[in-house]
This record gives structure tokens, sequence and C-alpha cells, in this order.
């Protein structure tokens, strides 16, 4: 199984920064990656789909890169209803379909 | 506007089954993959199952941790999905989410349920 790694485990920040979160596949996995928002008591959000491609409705200021093992998730200005905990997923090579352990933002 | 539905969870002891369900709308349901993904107290997220379309074989995946424990099935007319959970473990508690899979062969879930807990107890 593809094992995903996400860094940093939690991280603090104020509503206007800049935010980035780092996925590291333990194989090449193509831009076959998603990233997931889920916020307390309710179920995970699609925010972005083949490592770059915005799912519809969700605001610009999120952002995906990278292909292969690195991947990058950036919000540009950070807004109250971000803070939350994001997962990525690589869906290359099943089963299974393996998820990071999530990174939690918090607010500073 | 998609909507997927899960009900059955509920408080069951090791051993024992149950049985839950995705009712989904807002969509043709034939149409899509289905998968089952939960969520440990606390914990991060676990797929658990998968199964194809119908134009695809109606298939199915399952995770190490559930197979030949878990069957996923499906009833189109009825744009129901389901999770049959047999000789439940107490690690099997969690939040169960029904998710709509999308794609053809490369598949990631783009709609979610609210989710259903299944706490397994004595």
């Amino acid at each position: 199984a593809i094992r995903m790694t996400q860094s940093p485990s939690s991280l603090s920040a104020s509503t206007g920064d800049r935010v980035t979160i780092t996925c590291r596949a333990s194989q090449g996995i193509s831009s076959y990656l998603a990233w997931y928002q889920q916020k307390p008591g309710k179920a995970p959000k699609l925010l972005i789909y083949a490592a770059s491609t915005l799912q519809s409705g969700v605001p610009s200021r999120f952002s995906g890169s990278g292909s292969g093992t690195d991947f990058t998730l950036t919000i540009s200005c950070l807004q109250s209803e971000d803070f939350a905990t994001y997962y990525c997923q690589q869906y290359y090579s099943y089963p299974p379909w393996t998820f990071g352990q999530g990174t939690k933002v918090e607010i500073k | 506007e998609v909507q997927l539905v899960e009900s059955g969870g509920g408080l069951v002891q090791p051993g024992r089954s149950l049985r839950l369900s995705c009712t989904a709308s807002g969509f043709t349901f034939g149409d899509y993959a289905m998968s089952w993904v939960r969520q440990a107290p606390g914990k991060g997220l676990e797929w658990v199952g998968f199964i194809r379309s119908k134009a695809y074989g109606g298939t199915t995946e399952y995770a190490a941790s559930v197979k030949g424990r878990f069957t996923i099935s499906r009833d189109d007319s009825k744009s129901i999905a389901y999770l049959q959970m047999n000789s439940l473990k107490t690690e099997d508690t969690a939040v169960y989410y029904c998710t709509r899979t999308y794609g053809d062969y490369e598949y990631y879930f783009d709609y979610w349920g609210q989710g259903t807990l299944v706490t397994v107890s004595s």
C-alpha cells in the first residue's frame, strides 16, 4: 500500500496568513492526489483533485501543486472558516485508497 | 443537489452484525461507484470498501482490515448502497461515511454523507 505522510501534523496561524501543507507519497502517484477539508463533527469535503484542480464551489484562495511524490496545499489568505483538519489522499494505486494522517490548522 | 444520507448505525456487541444504508439523491446513482470510509474517534480517515457501477461490472474491493467480514452491495432501483458488517470487533467503532466515488478507473471521493456512528462494545 502507498503510504501518505503529511507535514506538519498541526499548525497555528492567524487570519490573513498564507498556509502551506505538504503531503508526500511513499512512491510516485503521478497527479492522482486529492485534498479534503474536515471541520469538527462534520463530513470531509473535497477541495482539490488531480493535485491541482479546484472542486466546483471551492474558494480560489485554495490551491494545490505537485506531482510524483511531493504535493502541497496552499491557502493564500487564511479565513476564519478555514480552521479545520486537512487530509491528502492518493487514488493512483488501489486498493487500498490511502489518506495522510491529517493536518490540523488552528487559530494562533 | 447531491445528497447522501447514511442510516443504520448504533451500539452493537462484539461478534454481532449490523447493516448500514446510504440513500442517495440528486444524481443518477447507477452511473457512479460508491465507497465507504470510516473514522475512529479522534483518528484519521480509513477507506473501508468500494463498489463499481454496473457499467464497470459492479465489482467490489475491501480494506484488509474488513475483508471477509464486510460486504458492500447496491440497489440501483432504490439509489441505495449498503454496508453489511459481520463479526464486528471493538476496533470497528467509528463514524462510517458513504461517499460518491467519481471516475472511470482513477476514483476519488467527491461527495460525502454526514456519517453514522457505529459503536462496538459489550
